[in-house]
């Protein structure tokens, strides 16, 4: 149960995009179609951005996007904007029926 | 609306036990997977253990197996996590965690603090 590898740390500027990648194997993020990203701000808990790869839940901006190629998913967000700085967080269903997450990545807004 | 509130943490001394709860509301509790993730201080999250809508599947992470249950009662709308045998790198904050339906986790409490010194 290896945690995924994503970048410690992006940033960009208003108005950019920016992307954040998550690299598993063919147990996880390659076997399957569910993952997942969380956004969290410091002291408070995560929230779903990003569910099955690429879909949105209700309300979610259409800023944020996902996709996966084989190993690697990947989080973007385009339109860069100041709310947008916070840590993200890729996740993972398993083969051993058990989820595993990222070492997570601190997003700043220059 | 949709909420979790998680409870029971506290400070415990290395090899004690601690039960944390979780109170689900707003929603069927018995129609929904449930997971535990914890986060240690200034660390990334950590999944720890998922049980399923009945309670009758339970999966959990390599670090705690056979130290830690995940437990469900249906009639209280209840998700326990009994942790027993506890160690100095299991201090976290707890969060509990209501699963989609589609191997995400939707619905998030707002955590419990777990501190394990001596």
């Amino acid at each position: 149960q290896s945690a995924l590898t994503q970048p410690a740390s992006v940033s960009g500027s208003p108005g950019q995009s920016i992307t954040i990648s998550c690299t598993g194997t063919s147990s996880d993020v390659g076997g399957y179609k569910y993952v997942s990203w969380y956004q969290q701000y410091p002291g408070k808990a995560p929230k779903l951005m990003i569910y099955e790869v690429s879909n949105r839940p209700s309300g979610i901006s259409n800023r944020f996007s996902g996709s996966k190629s084989g190993n690697t998913a990947s989080l973007t967000i385009s339109g860069l904007q100041a709310e947008d700085e916070a840590h993200y967080y890729c996740s993972s269903y398993t083969s051993s029926n058990t989820w595993v997450f990222g070492g997570g990545t601190k997003l700043t807004v220059l | 609306q949709v909420q979790l509130v998680e409870s029971g943490g506290g400070v415990v001394q290395p090899g004690r036990s601690l039960r944390l709860s979780c109170e689900a509301s707003g929603f069927t509790f018995s129609s929904y997977g449930m997971h535990w993730v914890r986060q240690a201080p200034g660390k990334g999250l950590e999944w720890v253990a998922v049980i399923s809508d009945d309670g009758n599947k339970k999966y959990y992470a390599d670090s705690v197996k056979g130290r830690f249950t995940i437990s469900r009662d249906k009639s209280k709308k209840t998700l326990y996590l009994q942790m027993n045998s506890l160690r100095a790198e299991d201090t976290a904050v707890y969060y509990c965690a209501k699963d989609s339906k589609i191997y995400s986790m939707d619905v998030w409490g707002q955590g419990t603090t777990v501190t394990v010194s001596s």
